[in-house]
């Protein structure tokens, strides 16, 4: 069936540090993928969105990842800073039956901790 | 340029009533779609609205029902509340067709007693 799910639920790293934050997906008809931020008591916040017809896609301090042969997503966040603690969820978008209105399929997501 | 907003934030509720929670789309968007948030989870989709229609659904009882209105504001209503109707409820928007990103509003805490 459809999925998205991550691979550690939790992830702690030191301030400064690189955050690498797994995903993997397995309706391999998924054309679009986001990366939310969630921090507590706040809806998901949009980090960055990456298109089946890319591999990588770059924005500030953020990268991801994807790699459609084995079905898999990453976020990686460079010089991770105390303000990056919050759960991360990955989403495939996919409409029904070949509509053009997409819906998103989330993960568990992944609790980052950032240590000063 | 205003976000997505929903009201209320906080919400509760006996099992057997009925509640309806309010959206409204970032500035420009003309698509909202609503999830269901359990504590610990991801959001589950419910459904989605574009031109005042409702354009696709998850696996939620027919309880659960919407509108849209011709300003692009939606409503999520739930009749029959249960216990397990408890959640976050997110409201997202976004730009019609495609594959366009979904921003979300900062939801409404439902609880039933």
């Amino acid at each position: 069936g459809e999925s998205v799910g991550l691979h550690l639920p939790t992830l702690s790293v030191q301030e400064g540090d690189n955050s690498i934050i797994n995903c993997a997906y397995s309706n391999s008809a998924s054309d679009y993928f986001i990366w939310y931020k969630q921090e507590s008591g706040k809806g998901p916040q949009f980090i960055i969105d990456i298109r089946s017809n890319m591999d990588k896609r770059q924005g500030q301090r953020v990268t991801v990842l994807l790699n459609k042969t084995v079905k898999h997503l990453s976020l990686q966040i460079a010089a991770t800073q105390p303000g990056d603690s919050a759960v991360y969820f990955c989403a495939e978008n996919k409409g029904d039956r070949g509509s053009t209105l997409g819906r998103l399929y989330f993960g568990r997501g992944t609790q980052l901790t950032v240590w000063p | 340029d205003a976000g997505v907003t929903q009201s209320p934030t906080h919400l509760i509720k006996t099992r057997g009533q009925q509640v309806t929670l309010r959206c409204s789309p970032k500035s420009g968007h003309d698509t909202v779609s609503w999830y269901q948030q359990a504590l610990g989870q991801g959001p589950q989709f419910i459904f989605q609205y574009y031109e005042e229609e409702e354009r696709q659904r998850g696996n939620f009882p027919d309880r659960f029902s919407g509108h849209q209105f011709p300003n692009y504001s939606s409503e999520l209503n739930v009749n029959a509340l249960l216990l397990g109707d408890s959640a976050l409820y997110l409201c997202a928007s976004s730009l019609g067709f495609g594959n366009q990103p979904q921003h979300f509003g900062d939801g409404t805490r439902l609880s039933i007693l």
